[in-house]
């Protein structure tokens, strides 16, 4: 079975452009997180989603940051305007809450901004 | 806030060694605890989770334990090998957050020499 999918795995763009993150967790998990990983921050959880609605939004750090899952297969996590302060690994994770919520990586985007 | 500490930083053992990895937390009201491993521009693997009700959890050469009265959780790992240099982080699930929301600490670079 395959893991949790992220496009791309790397990204450069410059100051003040739209960056759009994928992530496709595993196949009937209903939990999707997104994280934020810098040297400087360690891990942080920015928003997490149960069957597709969000149920955490306290760790997106600003407006310019906005999530979505559309569907049970698929979420996005945008950054428009980007800043170079938004440089860091971003990773998302699924889990089935019957499994006690075991969380499963994907690789992660690792986002320049220039 | 909870807040979760791993001491130490950073280990480095010779081949054959058990390793002993610590990790501690300031509120003892827990779900449960997961032990991970990443590797350099790498995702994280999940290894273990030890719920609230239990003591500890085996996999292998790996062994968790908890201590929730205490606020600590250790891994072991017998035998290391090379191949199980990493980094090592605890994540727990707080009671008085969000089902599935984890606060990691900053993990314990692991460096196992042949």
């Amino acid at each position: 079975d395959a893991g949790v999918i992220q496009s791309p795995r790397h990204e450069v763009t410059e100051m003040g452009q739209e960056v759009t993150l994928r992530c496709k967790p595993i196949s009937g998990h209903d939990y999707l997180f997104w994280y934020r990983q810098t040297m400087m921050r360690g891990l942080e959880l920015l928003i997490y989603f149960n069957n597709n609605v969000p149920i955490d939004d306290s760790g997106m750090p600003e407006d310019r940051f906005s999530a979505k899952m559309p569907n049970a297969s698929f979420s996005t996590l945008k950054i428009q305007p980007s800043e170079p302060r938004d440089s860091a690994v971003y990773f998302c994770a699924s889990s089935l809450v019957g499994n006690y919520n075991e969380q499963f990586f994907g690789p992660g985007t690792r986002l320049t901004v220039l | 806030k909870q807040e979760v500490t791993q001491i130490p930083a950073a280990l480095s053992v010779p081949e054959g060694e058990n390793l002993v990895l610590n990790c501690s937390f300031t509120d003892s009201a827990i779900y449960n605890l997961q032990w991970f491993r990443q590797d350099p521009g790498k995702g994280l693997t999940s290894l273990l989770l030890i719920q609230s009700s239990q003591r500890e959890q085996t996999s292998g050469r790996l062994n968790a334990s908890l201590d929730k009265s205490s606020g600590r959780s250790t891994l072991y790992i017998a035998a290391s090998q090379p191949g199980d240099s990493a980094t090592y982080l605890c994540a727990v699930n707080r009671q008085g957050d969000s089902w599935g929301k984890l606060q990691f600490g900053a993990g314990t670079q692991v460096v196992v020499t042949p």
